[in-house]
């Protein structure tokens, strides 16, 4: 069984433009969640969708933004770019239980690089 | 609110010996526990989880660990370690009763070193 999927492996970008992330979680999971890992910031949470619709979102600025697809694949947006944005972005997906506990399971992540 | 905290942030250990990874965790009512890996420029790998149940609890590649409600401690343990289990170690929560909130709050990760 396939993974988390997430392209591009690595982005390069300039102060100011939008990078664009993707996601495809495992085959039969609904909910997506995004991460940023800065170095010396640790996991922070960003995003969760879950059945086409944002669930949650943490303590980012509102020029991080996404989406989810009718396929559950999700996109990462980050629009007008600083130097700070520069981390490894991962997603993780799993399957909506209710009343239940899911695992989430990651992608290998996207390394966002702002010059 | 919830946290996690990994109070080394380096741990360095013989092949062959027992290894443990400390996390302790802060909530307001029952957690959910998780241990992730990290290899150097991956993603993060599921070890194993704490629901409800037993205190120990089994997950792969021969790790456990064991879950203490009085010391709110979820150390992740392994009777002998391997060179290759050098990675970058996450402890991470999420509070049962938490609702809408259901992403991870991680620890700041511990980076274990085995030595030949």
């Amino acid at each position: 069984e396939a993974g988390v999927t997430q392209s591009p492996t690595h982005l390069i970008k300039t102060r100011g433009q939008q990078a664009t992330l993707r996601c495809s979680p495992i085959s039969g999971h609904t909910s997506v969640y995004w991460y940023q890992q800065a170095l010396g910031l640790g996991l922070q949470f960003l995003l969760w969708y879950d059945e086409g619709e944002e669930r949650n979102r943490g303590n980012f600025p509102p020029r991080f933004s996404g989406r989810q697809f009718p396929n559950y694949s999700s996109e990462l947006n980050v629009n007008a770019l600083e130097l700070e944005d520069s981390a490894l972005y991962l997603c993780a997906s799993s399957f909506r239980r209710t009343g239940g506990i899911e695992t989430q399971y990651f992608g290998p992540g996207t390394r966002l690089l702002v010059l | 609110a919830q946290s996690v905290a990994q109070p080394e942030d380096q741990v360095n250990v013989a092949e062959g010996n027992p290894l443990t990874v400390k996390c302790t965790y802060s909530v307001s009512g029952n957690p959910y526990l998780f241990w992730y890996v990290q290899y150097p420029n991956r993603g993060l790998q599921f070890l194993l989880k704490y629901i409800t149940g037993d205190n120990l609890v089994k997950g792969s590649y021969g790790f456990e660990a064991e879950f203490n409600k009085s010391q709110t401690s979820f150390h992740l343990k392994k009777p002998s370690a391997l060179v290759s289990d050098s990675a970058l170690y996450f402890c991470a929560v999420r509070e049962i009763s938490s609702g809408s909130a259901r992403q991870l709050t991680f620890g700041s990760g511990t980076q274990l070193t085995v030595l030949p």
